[in-house]
């Protein structure tokens, strides 16, 4: 059963950058099968789609508008994992952060990461 | 970008009490919509992918239906575990969205 276990701070200051990893179980990184997505969920916002990477005879990406100058996903092969990095961060930025895999075929986003609650804050 | 609006935002029910929620897409997107449950303080969990396709480990009495537009997620009998929020997602093109929620109360 895969599992994904999410790591990254907590509290981070305005125009720094964010930087959070998801390490996946029984599962690889690389697989045919999967897409690596992240997301975020904030009162204000509600759940959003932020980006996803993934593996068809090279890397794929794929970023949010609203946060592609900002964004960067990175998969690490070496030890199946991925990566999210946001830069420049604002109180905007304020939310809880999930990393999901998604099957490529039926397009369901399970498991999810168990969230990694992000306060920016001076 | 793909538009999902669910209704209602919250409902009030009943152990074994039977249970719809709906979510209507700005545009047709096929069979693409997924449902979720969360839990205070938990990722959300998938329950029906596909529109209609139960989730492995998913109990029966939650069941999806619809197609193009219009979508939805029914509990057949409700159980105390199930008091929770419900979400729809599209997943028929990136950037994929969700519905605002639909709270489910005792």
């Amino acid at each position: 059963q895969v599992r994904l276990q999410q790591s990254g701070p907590g509290l981070v200051k305005p125009s720094q950058t964010l930087s959070l990893t998801c390490e996946i179980s029984m599962d690889s990184v690389s697989s045919d099968f999967a897409a690596w997505n992240w997301f975020r969920q904030s009162p204000s916002r509600g759940l959003e789609w932020l980006g996803r990477t993934y593996f068809e005879s090279r890397w794929h990406y794929d970023y949010a508008v609203s946060v592609k100058s900002r964004l960067t996903i990175t998969p690490d092969t070496s030890n199946d994992q991925f990566t999210l990095q946001l830069n420049s961060l604002t109180h905007e930025d304020t939310a809880t952060y999930f990393c999901t895999r998604e099957d490529r075929g039926t397009r369901c986003h399970s498991p999810w990461g168990p969230g990694t609650l992000v306060i920016v804050s001076s | 970008d793909i538009q999902m609006t669910q209704s209602p935002a919250s409902l009030s029910a009943s152990v074994g009490d039977r249970v719809t929620i709906s979510c209507r897409a700005s545009q047709n997107i096929a069979t693409y919509v997924n449902w979720y449950q969360q839990k205070s303080g938990k990722a959300p969990r998938v329950l029906i992918y596909a529109a209609t396709s139960l989730q492995s480990g998913v109990p029966g009495r939650f069941s999806g239906s619809g197609s193009g537009t219009e979508f939805t997620l029914t509990i057949g009998t409700l159980q105390p575990d199930d008091f929770a929020i419900y979400f729809c997602q599209q997943a028929y093109s990136l950037p994929y969205s969700f519905g605002q929620g639909t709270r489910l109360d005792i």
